[in-house]
C-alpha cells in the first residue's frame, strides 16, 4: 500500500518570504501522480499542483513550484513571495496510475501554515 | 460553472440514529469520489464511482456504511446506526472520467458530521 508522509505538522512563515513544505511518500509503482491540495477554514480541497512521475521537470504554478526527487520519493512544495491568503492546511497527496482513478487519493496527515503578517 | 456540491453542510445526529449525505458532483463528471477526514485517521479514501457503479467497496469503514449513485450522478452516503467514531467530515470529489481525466478532483466543500 502506498503511503504519504508529511513531517511537518505546523509551519510559520512572514509574509513576502518563501517557505517549502516537505512531503515523502513510498510506493512501488513506477508510474503516479502527486499534488498538493490546499484546504482553508471553509474546507473545500482546492488543487494547488500536481506533478505527473514520467515528467522530470518540476511543476510550477505561479508562486507555487515543486522539487520532485523520484528516486528519494520525496515532493516538496515552495511557496514564494507568501501571502496571508495562503494560510491553510496544506496536503500532499499521491494516486496511482493503474487505478485508473479507482483507488483514488492517499493524503498524507497535513501541514498547518501560518502566514505571519 | 457550479462546482461540487453536498448537503447538508453540518449534521448533529443522536448515537444509533441513520443518516444520510448528499453529493451533487459537476455536471458531465463520470467518476465521484467519497473521502472522509477525521482527527484521528486524517483523509482516508472510502468509496469510488464510475458512472453508477461502485468497483470496489472494500474502502468503506464498516457494514453500516453504503452509498449509491443514481443517474451518473447525485450520490448518497448512509451510515446506518450512527457511533461516535463516525463523527468527521465527509467529502465528495468528482472528475471527468476515469484514467488519466481523473487525476484532476473537483472537492465538495463537505459535510461535517457529528455524533452525540
Amino acid at each position: 500500500a502506498q503511503t504519504v508522509t508529511q513531517s511537518q505538522p505546523e509551519m510559520s512563515v512572514q509574509e513576502a518570504e518563501t517557505v517549502t513544505l516537505s512531503c515523502t511518500y513510498d510506493t512501488s509503482e513506477s508510474d503516479y501522480y502527486l499534488f498538493w491540495y490546499k484546504q482553508p477554514p471553509s474546507r473545500q480541497m482546492i488543487l494547488v499542483i500536481r506533478q505527473e512521475a514520467y515528467k522530470q521537470q518540476n511543476a510550477t504554478e505561479n508562486r507555487f513550484s515543486v522539487n520532485f526527487q523520484k528516486a528519494a520519493k520525496s515532493f516538496s512544495l515552495k511557496i514564494s513571495d507568501s501571502q496571508l491568503g495562503d494560510a491553510a492546511m496544506y496536503f500532499c497527496a499521491y494516486r496511482g496510475y493503474s487505478g485508473g482513478g479507482a483507488d483514488g487519493l492517499t493524503f498524507g496527515k497535513g501541514t498547518h501554515l501560518i502566514i505571519q503578517p | 460553472g457550479a462546482g461540487v456540491s453536498q448537503s447538508p453542510s453540518n449534521k448533529v445526529t443522536e448515537k444509533g440514529k441513520d443518516v444520510e449525505l448528499r453529493c451533487d458532483p459537476i455536471s458531465g463528471h463520470t467518476a465521484l469520489y467519497w473521502y472522509r477526514q477525521s482527527l484521528g485517521q486524517g483523509l482516508e479514501f472510502l468509496i469510488y464511482f464510475q458512472g453508477n457503479s461502485a468497483p470496489d467497496k472494500s474502502g468503506l469503514p464498516s457494514d453500516r456504511f453504503s452509498a449509491e449513485r443514481t443517474g451518473g450522478s447525485v450520490s448518497t452516503l448512509t451510515i446506518q446506526r450512527t457511533q461516535q467514531e463516525d463523527s468527521a467530515v465527509y467529502l465528495c470529489a468528482s472528475s471527468l472520467g476515469p484514467g488519466l481525466a481523473a487525476y484532476e478532483q473537483y472537492f465538495g466543500p463537505g459535510t461535517r458530521l457529528t455524533v452525540t
